[in-house]
């Protein structure tokens, strides 16, 4: 009940392109679903959060989309850009007071030129 | 201006040669996690405080040790560190009850064995 599960493992989109990475989690606690993206070398940085209580977020060419029967969420690059290419990682947890979250294994991403 | 600092970026030690990685934070959060990165996997949670309570996760070996002597710093100890505790340390902090439930990371530091 503690898994998210992340796909796919590796994504190549060509510039202009729209990246989809998905991810699926078990627990119905789960109440907090962030998506980090981490450049090589460095710390991951949050990119986009979601909450069950709508079913989709937009920030500029980011945005999730949310299946709360479905257990689902996605994470939808608009125009992808090679300054994009970056593993991203989905996140799920129950929020509130300790705010531990559970890791996809993450999806690198390389946008062609 | 950073706001959860990792020092040092990048660490050499030897085979069972004891090793310290520090964090500190500007944010006054009062939760602070330690995870273990390995080349191309998620974030392993180690451990964290919430407060002052440490919490270890099950799965996390005892040569694992940690300190927070204040809110702002937190200490990972590597008491005799093997091959595979290679791997880049993320420390990152959370605010319990505040606006967001946004854990904030630092750079990492990268650990070398010899």
């Amino acid at each position: 009940q503690q898994q998210v599960k992340q796909s796919p493992q590796s994504l190549i989109v060509q510039k202009g392109g729209i990246s989809i990475i998905n991810c699926a989690y078990e627990n119905t606690a789960f109440d907090y679903f962030p998506w980090y993206q981490q450049f090589p070398g460095k710390g991951p940085a949050l990119l986009i959060a979601i909450r069950p209580d709508v079913s989709e977020k937009k920030e500029g060419r980011f945005t999730i989309s949310f299946n709360k029967s479905a257990k689902q969420f996605s994470l939808h690059i608009m125009d992808s850009q090679p300054g994009d290419s970056a593993t991203y990682f989905c996140a799920a947890g129950p929020g509130g007071s300790q705010g531990n979250l559970i890791f996809g294994k993450g999806t690198k991403l390389s946008v062609k030129p | 201006d950073a706001m959860v600092i990792q020092n040092p970026r990048y660490q050499v030690t030897q085979f069972g040669k004891p090793v310290t990685l520090s964090c500190s934070q500007t944010l006054n959060h009062n939760v602070m996690y330690w995870y273990q990165q390995k080349s191309s996997q998620a974030p392993k949670l180690l451990f964290h405080y919430y407060d002052k309570d440490f919490n270890n996760e099950a799965d996390t070996p005892d040569n694992f040790q940690s300190r927070r002597p204040n809110t702002s710093f937190c200490f990972l100890d590597i008491r005799s560190p093997g091959l595979g505790d290679a791997a880049m340390y993320l420390c990152a902090t959370h605010m319990s009850g505040g606006s967001t439930d946004t854990q904030y990371f630092g750079p990492g530091t990268r650990l070398t064995v010899l």
